[in-house]
């Protein structure tokens, strides 16, 4: 059973509108949690992350929110680019992390 | 700067064939991941390590073995390959430190087998 769920499998946007990207997880232990981009023939690379004890973090045009209560987070993309086009997999987890399906963003000039 | 290689690209096996996996990385990684990534399955960890001759196991270990004889390899094995194995495999690695360090991948070895 998966412990964390992207369920949107894709997501298009218009370039400079806000991509907002979600996903839920199921153990309330996890305390770390993280946002990877991955393009084509190209593995993961790490693009932000939260640990339990905030519930915001920002870093540039990407902000990660986190909602303990509701076993949420979600990505935010402010304003969207044509080269954020790609796949976001979030992760959870404290010791062992576990990714979550993928979300295809398309970012339409 | 390389970061984490994988070794090969690409390969077409036939069922019970074995095959190893190299992954390499020169960061002085500690710890270092063995995930395949299925359609609609996103990454599962196969194997782990954190640190040179020891590993363990991840959320789908079946079928493979794994060895972490010098710090900077992790090889993955298939002793006799079947269908279900048939994956994009992703090596990573990451600092021992904070939890939340970020692992750093590989490009991905794409596997097929007959």
């Amino acid at each position: 059973d998966q412990q964390v769920k992207q369920n949107s499998p894709s997501l298009s946007v218009q370039e400079g509108r806000i991509s907002i990207l979600n996903c839920d997880y199921t153990n309330s232990m996890f305390d770390y949690f993280l946002w990877y981009k991955k393009y084509p023939a190209e593995g993961p690379t790490f693009l932000i992350s939260i640990s339990s004890i905030k519930d915001k973090n920002e870093d540039g045009r990407f902000t990660v929110f986190l909602n303990k209560s509701a076993k949420h987070l979600s990505l935010h993309i402010v304003p969207s680019q044509p080269g954020d086009s790609a796949v976001y997999f979030c992760a959870a987890g404290s010791n062992q992390f576990y990714f979550g399906t993928g979300t295809s963003l398309t970012v339409i000039p | 700067n390389a970061g984490v290689t994988q070794t090969p690209k690409f390969r077409v096996l036939k069922t019970g064939q074995s095959m190893t996996l190299l992954c390499a990385q020169d960061m002085n990684h500690e710890y270092m991941y063995w995930y395949r990534q299925d359609p609609g399955m996103g990454l599962r960890l196969i194997h782990y390590s954190v640190g040179e001759g020891t590993t363990a196991k991840g959320e789908v270990p079946d079928g493979y073995n794994v060895s972490r004889l010098k710090k900077q390899n992790f090889l993955l094995g298939l002793e006799s390959a079947a269908p279900s194995q048939t994956s994009v495999y992703f090596c990573a690695s990451r600092f021992r430190g904070l939890r939340n360090q970020p692992q750093h991948f590989g490009d991905g070895t794409r596997l097929s087998i007959l």
